[in-house]
């Protein structure tokens, strides 16, 4: 069984940049036929696609936020990050990791955490 | 906004059966598979149905999805309270390169 965690701070100022890690057990983020996404959802909202990286290193990320974000992996910790710079009020959300299949589908999904902006 | 859109809400009562809409166009929905998720309070997404219209393993086939043209539908019979929940669509949106979801609906279950 797959399982994703979600770690980093819970409190980031405006301006600086968020950092996320996500660790994965269970499976290995090496062994291919999966992307790795971040999503995030707005207090009371829906759900926002961020990106997602391959474990080649290859990403795509959201047009609407792809100048401030970075995906990262690191195949030897079987983990994959978020960095999202210059954050505002407005990047307040609890973030989420999740894989995601060839058929765009996000099967297996972390707890989630709250990131506030403030 | 929203790019799939759904109905902010639903309900009916235990039960009985209702269904969920996601409208989207011919970038999205009209060429790429459609995923819907479950999330209840305050927990994470809950994989429910895969390429339209798959079940994971695990997942009740009082569950079921279906899509025509730009549309998708996930239908759910008799109701439990403990389908309360909201419920989003997804897909692939080919002409913004980027994954789109519903804006999510309110089930309740009266």
């Amino acid at each position: 069984q797959v399982q994703l965690q979600e770690s980093g701070p819970g409190l980031v100022k405006p301006s600086q940049t968020l950092s996320l890690t996500c660790t994965v057990s269970g499976g290995s983020i090496s062994s291919g036929g999966f992307y790795w996404s971040w999503i995030r959802q707005h207090p009371g909202k829906g759900l926002e696609w961020i990106g997602y990286i391959y474990h080649s290193g290859s990403t795509y990320y959201n047009p609407s936020l792809k100048s401030r974000v970075t995906i990262s992996v690191d195949t030897s910790e079987n983990q994959f990050s978020l960095k999202l710079t210059s954050v505002t009020a407005a990047d307040t959300a609890v973030y989420y990791c999740a894989r995601v299949t060839d058929d765009y589908y996000f099967d297996y999904w972390g707890q989630g955490t709250l990131v506030t902006v403030s | 906004q929203s790019v799939l859109t759904q109905p902010p809400s639903v309900s009916a009562a235990p039960g009985q059966k209702v269904t969920i809409s996601c409208s989207g166009s011919s970038s999205n929905i009209g060429k790429n598979y459609v995923s819907w998720y479950q999330q209840l309070p305050g927990t994470a997404p809950k994989f429910l149905i895969y390429d339209n219209n798959k079940r994971p393993s695990g997942i009740p086939d009082r569950f079921s999805g279906s899509k025509s043209g730009t549309s998708a539908t996930l239908g759910i019979t008799g109701l439990q309270t403990g389908d309360e929940a909201d419920y989003y669509c997804g897909t692939w949106d080919s002409s913004l390169s980027s994954v789109v979801f519903g804006g999510g609906t309110k089930l309740t279950v009266l």
